[in-house]
């Protein structure tokens, strides 16, 4: 079966850390860039970061630049989110997705094919 | 960053009647326009990508059009599993790719 499922979500104190997992099955994980979208408590969706197939290029929404690293183990068909320096605003559901689409050395463009179901993050003291 | 705004924020609409969501982008995307559709509880799914192409499988009741920065969603004759959010993706210019706040589309 097709399908993305995420984990590492969790309660964290402000200022913490969180690395999120996702781990893809039933496709060819490396021909795909990958991408993570949040989504806080009653909100709308957030793009949050991509990469492209290799790990060569990546993106970061402002919010998170700085603090946020996507990363990728094509081997083990896994992306990860590490966080860092957490804030309340982060809370919400992760989500990993595919793109479907192209990235060059410097952009990706594609939409998102493929959704996981997501992973909550809570960030409280 | 581009924004894009989504209008109505909420659509109430009648079983078998049309609906048309409107996304607006604060410049040129293109084509590089794609809609999603997300239930409660569920992730978000796919409809229509490059402005008016449907996903596979989604049924021909949904389309799309419009290119630059007007953008519509259609939906011909809305069925009982339609009612749900609906978000506008512009995927032209990354970082960041961003999305409309959502349409809600609900039973009359």
């Amino acid at each position: 079966e097709v399908q993305l499922v995420e984990s590492g979500g969790g309660v964290v104190r402000p200022g913490g850390s969180l690395r999120l997992s996702c781990a893809a099955s039933g496709f060819t994980f490396d021909d795909y860039g990958m991408s993570w979208v949040r989504q806080a408590p009653g909100k709308g969706l957030e793009w949050v970061a991509g990469i492209s197939w290799n790990g060569g290029t990546t993106g970061y929404a402002d919010s998170v630049k700085g603090r946020f690293t996507i990363s990728r183990d094509n081997a083990k068909k896994s992306l990860y989110l590490q966080m860092n320096s957490l804030r309340a605003e982060d809370t919400a559901l992760y989500h990993c997705a595919r793109i479907l689409g192209y990235c060059s050395s410097t952009r990706c463009s594609g939409y998102l094919d493929l959704w996981g179901r997501g992973t909550p993050v809570t960030v409280s003291s | 960053e581009i924004v894009m705004t989504q209008s109505p924020a909420t659509l109430s609409v009648s079983p078998g009647e049309r609906a048309a969501l409107s996304c607006r982008a604060s410049q040129s995307v293109s084509s590089d326009l794609a809609w999603y559709q997300q239930k409660p509880g569920q992730a978000p799914r796919l409809l229509i990508y490059g402005a008016s192409t449907r996903a596979t499988g989604i049924p021909a009741r949904f389309s799309g059009s419009g290119s630059g920065t007007e953008f519509t969603l259609t939906i011909s004759s809305l069925q009982s599993e339609d009612f749900a959010v609906y978000y506008c993706q512009q995927y032209n210019n990354w970082p960041p790719w961003t999305f409309g706040q959502g349409t809600k589309v609900e039973i009359k």
